[in-house]
């Protein structure tokens, strides 16, 4: 199975920053990668496929980067709407993993 | 406009059987790949399985192998997942979702509102 590891697990942050969080797989996922926003008591939301392809309605302030085993999730000017979990997920093979996820609370 | 409506979760003891189902509307159901996606309690996601648009091939976590099945009738437009011989790890909401494409691999662009599942005496 393919390990995703994301870092950091919980980061704190002010409005107006610059925000990234890296996913790293246990062995070669070419881009076979999406990144997911989760906020409390809600389903996911999907960011960005496909290692770095915009999801349609995703504002352009989220960026996706990378290829192989490690991957960046940006966000740049963070607004109040984006404190939330950020998950990755695998596509390239089954069983299809998450990443421990990302928490980004308000500093 | 997409939806998905999962229903049948509820309380269980350990050992028993839950059947969910996750109505969609908005889409040509047949032609996707569908999945279900668990949660629980203040953790992260898990994928539990996954099923081809016309229903001959199926994935499963291992965690539910042996125990889960999934399945979908598309003359209904609805997905299931059975689920036999629950533990308390099976404690978790349970999210229905949709591929954004018509093969396997391809990420989730719809997901259902989830039904919640407790296995607990």
């Amino acid at each position: 199975d393919i390990q995703l590891t994301q870092s950091p697990s919980f980061l704190s942050a002010s409005v107006g920053d610059r925000v990234t969080i890296t996913c790293r797989a246990s062995q070669g996922i070419s881009s076979y990668l999406a990144w997911y926003q989760q906020k409390p008591g809600k389903a996911p939301k999907l960011l960005i496929y496909a290692a770095s392809t915009l999801q349609s309605g995703v504002p352009s302030r989220f960026s996706g980067s990378g290829s192989g085993t490690e991957f960046i999730l940006t966000i740049n000017s963070l607004q109040p709407e984006d404190f939330a979990s950020y998950y990755c997920q695998q596509f390239n093979s089954y069983p299809l993993t998450f990443g421990g996820g990302t928490k980004v609370e308000i500093k | 406009e997409v939806q998905l409506l999962e229903s049948g979760g509820g309380l269980v003891q350990p050992g028993g059987s839950l059947r969910l189902s996750c109505a969609a509307s908005g889409i040509t159901f047949s032609s996707y790949v569908m999945s279900w996606v668990r949660q629980a309690p203040g953790k992260g996601l898990e994928w539990v399985s996954s099923i081809s648009g016309g229903g001959v091939y199926t994935h499963y976590a291992d965690s539910g192998k042996g125990r889960f099945t999934i399945s979908r009738d598309n003359s209904k437009n609805t997905l299931y997942l059975q689920m036999n011989n629950l533990r308390a790890e099976d404690t978790a909401v349970y999210y229905c979702a949709k591929a954004s494409g018509n093969n396997f691999g391809y990420p989730d662009d719809y997901w259902g509102q989830g039904t919640l599942v407790t296995v607990s005496s």
